[in-house]
């Protein structure tokens, strides 16, 4: 099946760091998300992606949608104590289709 | 609106016993699917349902049942339940559409410890 490849698999930061993290797959997507779980929740939605080559921002998060349609990459500028928790990508091929999740990045921030 | 409710959110069982775990949307969602997560593992696919009357399995369905007598619920069933069943397990719900956004949104998770 499908597999998403998701890095790094960790990060440990610095308060007001930047942040990149990406996904890359074997076969193509048409839909890429970018969800966030914090600590005992659910994971929500942060961005989605649905055009090769799309950059969307959503406040300090910024996303690209790859032009090969095989990754994706997720950057969050000026991090804060908040941003803590566990990034995951998902890409989609067609609406009929079950996301595929990658394995998510656990970041941590250090105030 | 509740979104995706998911109960109960903490069970431990004994080897070999069954349970359900329950899950409801009021969001007259079509589309419906269990998750596992497991350290390391990410996110993986048990079963989902594009429909009431209509499942299909995921990455990782063994040991586990699904029904979909409603649109509104998705119960997932372990009919002997394992120590690899251990895990936290997302019910997600989305609109089944054909083309453009099929964003999920999840419940606050289940944790399963199976002894």
């Amino acid at each position: 099946g499908q597999q998403l490849n998701q890095s790094p698999q960790s990060m440990f930061i610095q308060e007001g760091e930047d942040v990149s993290m990406n996904c890359t797959s074997s076969s193509i997507f048409n839909t890429w998300l970018w969800y966030k779980q914090d600590p005992g929740e659910g994971p929500v939605l942060l961005i989605a992606l649905y055009k090769a080559g799309e950059l969307t921002s959503n406040g300090r998060l910024t996303a690209q949608f790859g032009i090969t349609r095989k990754d994706s990459f997720l950057n969050i500028s000026a991090s804060i104590p908040s941003d803590v928790g566990i990034y995951f990508c998902a890409g989609q091929l067609s609406g009929n289709t079950p996301l595929v999740f990658g394995k998510g990045t656990r970041l941590s921030v250090i105030a | 609106n509740a979104g995706v409710t998911q109960t109960p959110k903490f069970q431990v069982l004994k080897t070999g016993q069954s349970m359900t775990l329950q899950c409801a949307q009021d969001m007259n969602h079509e589309y419906m699917s269990w998750y596992r997560q497991d350290p390391g593992m990410g996110l993986r696919l048990i079963h989902y349902s594009v429909g009431a009357g209509i499942t299909d399995q995921g990455e990782v369905p063994n040991g586990y049942n699904v029904s979909r007598s409603t649109t509104e619920d998705f119960p997932l069933r372990l009919l002997s339940a394992a120590p690899s069943q251990t895990s936290v397990y997302f019910c997600a719900s989305r609109e089944a559409r054909r083309s453009g956004a099929n964003v999920l949104t999840f419940g606050a998770g289940s944790r399963l410890t199976v002894l």
